[in-house]
């Protein structure tokens, strides 16, 4: 399968920080990519969806000012959390997809390592 | 009504038998089905995809459509305990031709050595 660098693995911040997320295809372009959050033995939950070149699609109830989505490259999209909270404390996920001969019409994702966020 | 519902387990099964996760969808114009892994503290990592009705087989891990039932199945055969882990079952959504997947809740698969 295809490979997505995520970094940094984990963060540790001081409340009221920002912390900026960067998600990377390595052997192909990605048109899109997505970002996740996922609490503790619950299932993902899909932030924004971000198309390269343009605005990220926030899902219901995500804060566009809060989690801030570029993606400039087809190789990089970038998450930053702003003025972190203890609350924003979760496992952060990215995939990316599209790009990839039939991969765009197969929806097929392939996942980051994901970067857990820990705000004092 | 999740649109897309697994039942969370955990499921027991012993080293060699076969484990079988299920996985039902509510939007009918759903036409690619995903089946990813993800081990405890990790990211999600893919398994399988299934697009037609039927069977899809690769090595001991077999996929099963049935897109009138709205039903998705993953058998792993000959089960090891490094198949301990939770399947999250993953569909995609065609409303706003966006790409996106809805994935259950996952299947939390206990295998016993």
């Amino acid at each position: 399968g295809a490979v997505v660098s995520q970094h940094p693995s984990r963060v540790i911040c001081k409340s009221g920080t920002s912390v900026k997320i960067e998600c990377r295809s390595l052997d192909f372009q990605a048109t899109t990519m997505f970002w996740y959050r996922q609490f503790p033995k619950k299932s993902l939950m899909l932030m924004a969806t971000s198309n390269e070149g343009s605005k990220a699609t926030y899902e219901q109830g995500v804060e566009k000012d809060k989690f801030l989505i570029n993606h400039a490259s087809l190789t990089l999209s970038t998450l930053t959390v702003t003025s972190a909270h203890p609350e924003d404390s979760s496992f952060y996920i990215c995939s990316a997809g599209g790009g990839l001969a039939g991969f765009r019409a197969k929806n097929i994702q392939y996942f980051g390592a994901g970067t857990r966020l820990s705000v004092l | 009504q999740k649109e897309v519902e697994q039942n969370s387990g955990p499921l027991s099964v012993p080293e060699g038998a076969i484990a079988s996760l299920n996985c039902t969808y509510s939007d009918r114009g759903s036409q690619s089905f995903f089946w990813y892994r993800q081990y405890s503290g990790k990211s999600p990592e893919l398994i399988m995809s299934i697009y037609s009705n039927g069977d899809k087989e690769d090595g001991r891990f077999t996929a099963q459509l049935n897109k009138a039932s709205q039903y998705v199945s993953l058998l792993i055969r000959d089960s090891q305990p490094s198949d301990s882990a939770t399947y999250l079952c993953a569909v995609n959504m065609i409303a706003d031709s966006s790409y996106k997947l809805i994935f259950g809740s996952g299947t939390r698969l206990l295998v016993r050595p």
